[in-house]
């Protein structure tokens, strides 16, 4: 079963915009992290973040972390064409779990 | 390249088959996990081993299994191949028991198609 819901679904924007993407969950986690996927192929690890934080950054990527809301987002800032890809957040519960449960991902699309 | 390696990259099979895929970790991680991607189970995670041993099962069919080698390589044996296990399978790798402090890092995949 899959722990996080991604909204939206799918998304598509003009190069140089931002894309937003949110990522709900339901049950006490460790962390939560985002993958990216480009098409059919490896999951690259983008960003971690822990239970305890609120917001991060790496490059143009913003991720925030709202426990009490059980949700989580990422900004993709200045998007480029080679950000076209799917991007899927996955939760580690710790301890209660060695390992991820992902989301259904966010297929963006970035046009020249 | 993410350090994970994974063999074969694509597979073909007829139902009823058995096939194994095989996982060579990051240098230095001691966990293997494996996941599966299909189109409409999204990504699951299947199972964990670290430095040898099984430490976490998700939900991995009795006719899957899988080993961690003492050199650390792991490998899946899928066994009576149905349709429907056709999929994306990949494996990723931890330093640790998890992937807590530096994530984890995904091999490209192997797709199996079965036919």
């Amino acid at each position: 079963s899959q722990q996080g819901e991604e909204d939206p679904q799918a998304l598509s924007i003009q190069e140089g915009e931002n894309a937003t993407m949110n990522c709900s969950y339901k049950t006490s986690i460790n962390n939560l992290q985002w993958y990216r996927q480009n098409s059919g192929r490896g999951l690259v690890h983008l960003i971690l973040i822990r239970s305890n934080e609120r917001e991060k950054h790496s490059g143009r990527l913003r991720v925030t972390l709202d426990t009490s809301k059980k949700s989580s987002s990422l900004l993709i800032t200045a998007s480029r064409a080679a950000d076209t890809a799917s991007y899927f957040c996955a939760t580690d519960e710790g301890a209660a779990g060695n390992k991820l449960t992902f989301g259904g991902g966010t297929r963006v699309l970035v046009k020249p | 390249d993410s350090g994970v390696t994974q063999t074969p990259k694509h597979l073909i099979t007829a139902t009823g088959q058995r096939v194994t895929l095989r996982c060579s970790p990051r240098s230095g991680d001691l966990s293997v996990y494996w996941y599966q991607q299909s189109l409409d189970q999204g990504l699951q995670f299947l199972i964990q081993y670290y430095n040898g041993e099984e430490r976490a099962k998700g939900n991995i069919l009795e006719r899957f299994s899988a080993q961690q080698f003492p050199d650390l390589h792991s490998e899946l044996n899928l066994s009576s191949l149905e349709l429907g296990d056709s999929a994306l399978y990949f494996c990723a790798s931890s330093v640790g028991l998890s992937g807590d402090n530096y994530g984890y890092t995904f091999g490209s995949g192997t797709r199996l198609t079965v036919v």
